[in-house]
Formats: structure tokens, sequence, C-alpha cells
């Protein structure tokens, strides 16, 4: 299986500052034929389901906020909130499509500081 | 809307069997590849299971820890996805969400089983 590593664990960040989720897969999930990551992110509020934020690495689901970015490739990944507002407070999971077997990060816990 | 509606969660006691079900509707569900995914208590995300649209060969896949014990199944006739457990252990205690496609942009609200004695 494929494993994903998430970093930190959890973080506070101030509203309006930037905050920062990596996401480490123990195996490349860029397919080489079309240069495209199979690495997606999510964000899950108390109490809520999860909700699919960025696909593909870097493909932010429509209706999702630009302050919202994913980047990286290969192995190693980067969400990014730009601007921290209240209601992201949130777990957030990196998880890869590469592999039949389908796997998530551990979850970063975010709040506010 | 597309939503997705399971049902089916409970206590049993361990050894116990137990069926979940996932009813879709907004979206045209026999195209849909169709996931189960679960959430121990305080824990992260876990996929357990997964069935492709009948187009796609309709194959199946499970994650290590659940093969051998659950089945996943659908019928597009009723536009819905099941899972029939098995042999439940403590640790399969959880919410099982279903989800759909390869990546997964439908969720449901969740079904909650509780194993334990």
């Amino acid at each position: 299986d494929i494993v994903m590593t998430q970093s930190p664990d959890s973080l506070a960040v101030s509203l309006g500052e930037r905050a920062t989720i990596n996401c480490r897969s123990s195996q490349s999930v860029l397919y080489d034929s079309d240069n495209k990551n199979s690495l997606a992110w999510y964000q899950q509020r108390p109490g809520q389901p999860p909700k699919l934020l960025i696909s593909w690495a870097s493909t932010r689901e429509t209706g999702v906020p630009d302050r919202f970015s994913g980047s990286g490739s290969g192995t190693d990944f980067t969400l990014t909130i730009s601007s921290l507002q209240a209601e992201d407070v949130a777990v957030y999971y990196c998880q890869q499509y590469y592999s039949t077997l389908l796997t998530f990060g551990g979850g970063t816990k975010v709040e506010i500081k | 809307e597309a939503q997705l509606v399971e049902s089916g969660g409970g206590l049993v006691k361990p050894g116990g069997s137990l069926r979940l079900s996932c009813v879709g509707s907004g979206f045209i569900f026999s195209n849909a590849w169709l996931s189960w995914v679960r959430q121990a208590p305080g824990k992260g995300l876990e996929w357990v299971a997964r069935i492709k649209s009948k187009y796609n060969g309709g194959t199946i896949d499970y994650a290590a820890p659940v093969k051998g014990r659950v089945t996943i199944s659908r019928d597009d006739s009723k536009n819905t996805l099941y899972l029939q457990m098995n042999s439940l252990k403590i640790d399969d205690t959880a919410v099982y969400y279903c989800a759909t496609g390869l990546i997964f942009d439908i969720w449901g609200q969740g079904t909650t089983v509780t194993v334990s004695s």
C-alpha cells in the first residue's frame, strides 16, 4: 500500500495568516503518461462528512475559495490556505488514488491562534 | 442536487453481522464508482471498499483490514450500494460513509456502527 504521511498533526494560525499543510507519499503518485498527480485534498469540519477541495494535486473544485491552493509533484505535496478564515477550522486530509488500494493521510487539524 | 444517504448502522456484538445501505439520487447512479470509507471515533479516514460501474467491469477492491469479512455490492435498479459486514471486530467501530468516484466528490452523512459486547 502507498503510505501517506501528513505534517504537522495540528497547527494554530491567526486569522488572515497563511496555513501550510504537507503530505508525503511513500512512492510517486505521478502518472508519467499525462504528467498528472493522483492526489486529492479534503476538508472535514466538526460533525460533518469530508468535502473535496482539490484533485490532481492542484485543481480546485467548483465553489472552493481561491485562498485554498494545492501544489507539489511526485511524492511531496502541499495544501496552502493563504488567508485563514474562521470557517476554515477543520481537519484536512490528503488522499492518493494512484493505486487501486486507496489511502489517506492521517489528517492535520487547523485551529485559530 | 446529488446526494447519498446511508442507513443500517447500529450496535452489534463481536462476531456479528450487519448490512449497510447507501441510496443515491441526483446523479446517474449506474455510471458511478462507489466506495465505503470509515472513520473510527476520533481517528482519521480509512477507505474500506470500492465497486466500479458495470460499464467499467464492476471491479471490486477491498482494504486489507476488511478483506474476507466484508462484501460490497450494488443494485443499480434501486440506486443502492451495500456493504455486508461479517465477523465484526471491536476495531470495526466507526462512522461508515459512502462516497462516489475515483476522487470522492459526493459523500453521505454517514451511519454509525458500534461493535461491543
